[in-house]
């Protein structure tokens, strides 16, 4: 069954502002992994935040999680044009494990 | 090293017919995911293989699906009788043992007719 819920389910804003997408989740995990997808092609491996962690910082990248609430969220700073493209979260219950999908988050920035 | 290779990229299939979907992981893998995503979806979960070994098919249709994992070759995930509700992208992961990040491959887009 489904684990994750994006929202917003689409994003549009301008070149330069920041985007930032939610993703919920209903069992424990061990870790939640965010993902690329541009239109038609294949996943791109983003970020990955284990459990025991709060934030986490990749380039422009900032992930946050919330175990108590169950819940992770992705900032993009200083957006391009590039990072157009659809954003998955995704969870783990242990390594060597299903990765469990949300819907995911199309997101388009606008030059 | 290269990355996870799928094959086909694009398959068309009339119904009744069986599609053969090839995934060959990263080079040092041993384990692979496949998972399958309807338009517009998040993907969902099918099967996870090792080496001749089925781990965990919990996410597989009981009837006309099949994956398999040989020693030597690729893995292979068959679809026996195809609908038109198969018509999807199928992606192929691998990871290495004890390893959280899964790597994937370009996907295989099935439609059928």
């Amino acid at each position: 069954s489904q684990q994750g819920e994006e929202d917003p389910q689409a994003l549009s804003i301008q070149e330069g502002e920041n985007a930032t997408m939610n993703c919920s989740y209903k069992t424990s995990i061990n870790n939640l992994q965010w993902y690329r997808q541009n239109s038609g092609r294949g996943l791109v491996h983003l970020i990955l935040i284990r459990s025991n962690e709060r934030e986490k910082h990749s380039g422009r990248l900032r992930v946050t999680l919330d175990t108590s609430k169950k819940s992770s969220s992705l900032l993009i700073t200083a957006s391009r044009a590039a990072d157009t493209a659809s954003y998955f979260c995704a969870t783990q219950r242990d390594s060597n494990y299903q990765l469990i999908w949300g819907a995911g988050t199309k997101l388009i920035i606008k030059p | 090293n290269a990355g996870v290779m799928q094959n086909p990229r694009h398959l068309v299939r009339r119904r009744g017919q069986e599609a053969r979907l090839r995934c060959s992981p990263m080079k040092g893998h041993s384990h692979v995911y496949w998972y399958r995503q309807l338009p517009e979806e998040g993907l969902k979960f099918m099967v996870y293989l090792q080496k001749e070994n089925i781990i965990d098919e919990s996410g597989m249709p009981k009837e006309r699906f099949s994956a398999e994992f040989p020693k030597e070759g690729p893995s292979i995930l068959r679809i026996q009788q195809v609908v038109r509700g198969d018509s999807a992208a199928y992606f192929c992961a691998s990871s290495p043992p004890a390893a959280e990040t899964q790597y994937f491959g370009p996907g295989t887009r099935l439609l059928v007719l």
